[in-house]
């Protein structure tokens, strides 16, 4: 079973602040790397993808890969009340395969 | 506009009743998914179609059944056969099998008393 590790949280960070959202997986199968923002009671909404190790930037957000120590992270400078939601780690399964594994996510409040 | 519509947004339903969860999509995608989310859960594959006429199972399709006649549509039917149908309910597309990008629908919420 290919695993996506997340801390559940909550991580509070006051508004401002640079908030680190962490992922873990189990084995080197896969390529790419996503990470998705869901709003309470909303589907989710993809953020970043990631597919080569180091980091990559998209505007307050950059996602990190380290496919050696299998770990992907997710940086939000410049945290917004408007960034509060739960934040899910995904991977690919691997060649093959046409699945994404999901973590259960880790839930972001930023404090005015 | 291009997206994914799922409806309704809100579903009831009595204990051993089928009900179809309707997919839509018209942004060309060739694959469409089915997954489940609970709370406190990650999302869990229940169905996938690569192309049209063609789908297989994910992790958790007992009780489920889908079919995929068009390219655009993708409904999912609950059965009465599945234990625990009360979930929130996410349909998603990638522009083909193997492109790991998925969109994701708005979701339709069912209810099952």
């Amino acid at each position: 079973q290919k695993e996506v590790e997340q801390n559940s949280g909550p991580l509070s960070v006051p508004e401002g602040a640079i908030a680190s959202l962490n992922c873990t997986y189990s084995d080197r199968v896969s390529q790419s790397f996503f990470w998705y923002r869901q709003y309470s009671g909303k589907s989710p909404e993809l953020i970043m993808s990631i597919y080569s190790n180091g980091d990559k930037e998209d505007g307050r957000f950059t996602a990190q890969l380290n496919k050696a120590s299998q770990y992907v992270s997710l940086l939000i400078r410049d945290s917004q009340p408007s960034d509060s939601a739960t934040y899910l780690c995904a991977r690919d399964s691997g060649a093959g395969s046409y699945q994404l594994t999901f973590g259960k996510g880790t839930k972001l409040s930023v404090i005015p | 506009d291009g997206g994914i519509t799922q409806s309704p947004k809100y579903l009831f339903r009595k204990e051993g009743q089928n009900v179809t969860l309707s997919c839509e999509q018209n942004l060309n995608h060739d694959a469409m998914y089915w997954y489940r989310q609970d709370p406190g859960q990650g999302l869990r594959l229940i169905y996938y179609s690569q192309i049209v006429n063609d789908f297989q199972k994910g992790d958790i399709a007992e009780g489920y059944s889908v079919s995929r006649e068009k390219k655009e549509s993708f409904p999912l039917t609950v059965t009465s056969a599945q234990k625990n149908p009360t979930a929130f309910y996410l349909c998603a597309s990638s522009i083909e099998a193997g492109e790991w990008e998925q969109y994701f629908g708005p979701g339709t919420r069912l209810t099952v008393t």
